[in-house]
């Protein structure tokens, strides 16, 4: 069961949108729309940002948005701001009552 | 509101045991599972398995199994994860976080919704 694949960092200025890949195979991503995705900042627990490929949980800005095409989930940040700058994960259900999460992508805001 | 709060930092030397544990408050415990987390220095996250609060069974992820142990106690609303055999690359912040039961042939949500602050097992000599 290997890691999904994420780029290890992306950047982009205040405002600007950015979009982190996360990119599996057809026994994961590809086979179900069950990927969710995780904002985390150092030293603190994870907060959970999209479930169900694109859908939000109450409280989360609409800034954040998910997609997917084929094996490859995406979250997108429009309108960027500085406390949006942590590390971000994906994750897929894989079958089997497995779960299997990306590397984390690293969000710089300029 | 949901609280998860986690046991503290841990050192062990190599070959001890570990245990972690994961007290859940504001909801119904047993309605929910308890999935594993680790963190590694360095590196990304990485999912263990879970624990099926109402049954005690659990499912373990295939490099987890028969070294890793998830159970619980109901009567305090706390999961636990031992870790035997401890090496030095066990050093991480090992997370609980909460996801869906399963029920009717699925689970009632496939997202992990409610996180443990983490607890970081330090593995040296």
């Amino acid at each position: 069961q290997s890691a999904l694949t994420q780029p290890a960092s992306v950047s982009g200025s205040p405002g600007q949108s950015i979009t982190i890949s996360c990119t599996g195979t057809s026994s994961d991503v590809g086979s179900y729309n069950l990927v969710s995705w995780y904002q985390h900042h150092p030293g603190k627990a994870p907060k959970f940002m999209i479930y169900e490929g694109n859908k939000r949980p109450s409280g989360v800005s609409n800034r954040f948005s998910g997609s997917k095409s084929g094996n490859t989930a995406s979250l997108t940040i429009s309108g960027l701001q500085a406390e949006d700058e942590a590390d971000y994960y994906c994750c897929s259900y894989s079958g089997a009552s497995t779960w299997v999460f990306g590397g984390g992508t690293k969000l710089t805001v300029l | 509101q949901v609280q998860v709060v986690q046991s503290g930092a841990e050192v062990r030397k190599p070959g001890a045991s570990v245990k972690v544990s994961c007290k859940a408050s504001g909801y119904t415990f047993s309605d929910y599972y308890i999935h594993w987390v680790r963190q590694a220095p360095g590196q990304g996250l990485e999912w263990m398995g879970w624990i099926n609060l109402n049954s005690g069974g659990a499912h373990y992820a295939q490099k987890f199994q028969g070294w890793v142990s998830m159970t619980r106690d109901t009567s305090i609303s706390t999961a636990y994860l031992e870790l035997t055999s401890l090496k030095s690359d066990d050093t991480a912040v090992y997370s609980c976080a909460r996801g869906g039961a399963f029920s009717g042939g699925r689970f009632s949500f496939y997202h992990f919704d409610f996180w443990g602050q983490g607890s970081l097992v330090t593995v040296s000599s």
